[in-house]
């Protein structure tokens, strides 16, 4: 089956412009994360979604990042004004309900944009 | 979330078992232990999770101590496509804490 897939897979854009970033979530999965990963480091968790409810922004950097869901499904992580430090690759994984409630299931992540600031 | 502490990098031979060690000393009663890989260029892969008892899938075995403060992730066969960052996380099982914190994990070289 279809797993996560996000677009653009590369993204170059000129400091000071607005970059989307798109995601689209395995059918089904509830739960949708997007993490940021510098190079040479692990992915660092930036927010969370159940359904259309962002239940966790505490790892935005900045209010210049914003992330939607508003129909529970596809998920766009928003950079507006983008600066240098914001070079990075951005992950997004989803994951499904389980026994134990929304606990321990995995998560399954796409292979990421690859932002570069210029 | 309590803290995993790995090797920066092992390497082992192809078709040999691997076994990637995780120390988690400050680990809590409630906490699963959860094993994920990076390919080169790709994202994060679930490898294996397991709380108390040894766990095996058609990927790999966890085996975890008695005390929980340390886990192993054992490759039994290693091939070249095993080559990857492995990272070893504590995710509490309460709900609402759904996030993955990753260190930076193990590099794993497979040498033919």
């Amino acid at each position: 089956g279809a797993g996560v897939s996000q677009s653009p897979r590369y993204k170059v854009a000129k400091r000071g412009q607005d970059v989307a970033l798109r995601c689209d979530p395995i059918s089904g999965h509830v739960s949708l994360f997007w993490y940021q990963q510098a190079l040479g480091q692990g992915p660092e968790f930036l927010t969370y979604f159940q359904n259309e409810a962002q239940l966790d922004k505490s790892g935005l950097p900045s209010d210049r990042f914003f992330a939607e869901r508003p129909e529970g499904s596809v998920s766009t992580l928003k950079i507006q004004r983008t600066q240098q430090e914001d070079s990075a690759v951005y992950l997004c994984a989803s994951s499904a309900p389980g026994q134990d409630l929304w606990s321990n299931q995995p998560q399954h992540f796409g292979d990421g944009t690859r932002l570069s600031i210029l | 979330d309590a803290k995993t502490t790995q090797p920066n990098s092992m390497e082992s031979n192809e078709e040999e078992p691997v076994h990637l060690p995780c120390n988690h000393s400050t680990i809590s009663g409630t906490d699963y232990i959860h094993w994920y890989r990076q390919l080169p260029s790709q994202g994060p892969e679930y490898v294996i999770h397991g709380l108390t008892s040894n766990v095996n899938n058609r990927m790999a075995s966890l085996a975890i101590a008695e005390d929980r403060k340390s886990s192993t992730l054992i490759l039994h066969r290693a091939t070249l496509r095993d080559a990857a960052v492995y990272y070893c996380i504590l995710r509490a099982s309460n709900f609402g804490n759904e996030k993955l914190t990753f260190g930076t994990g193990t590099r794993l070289t497979i040498i033919p």
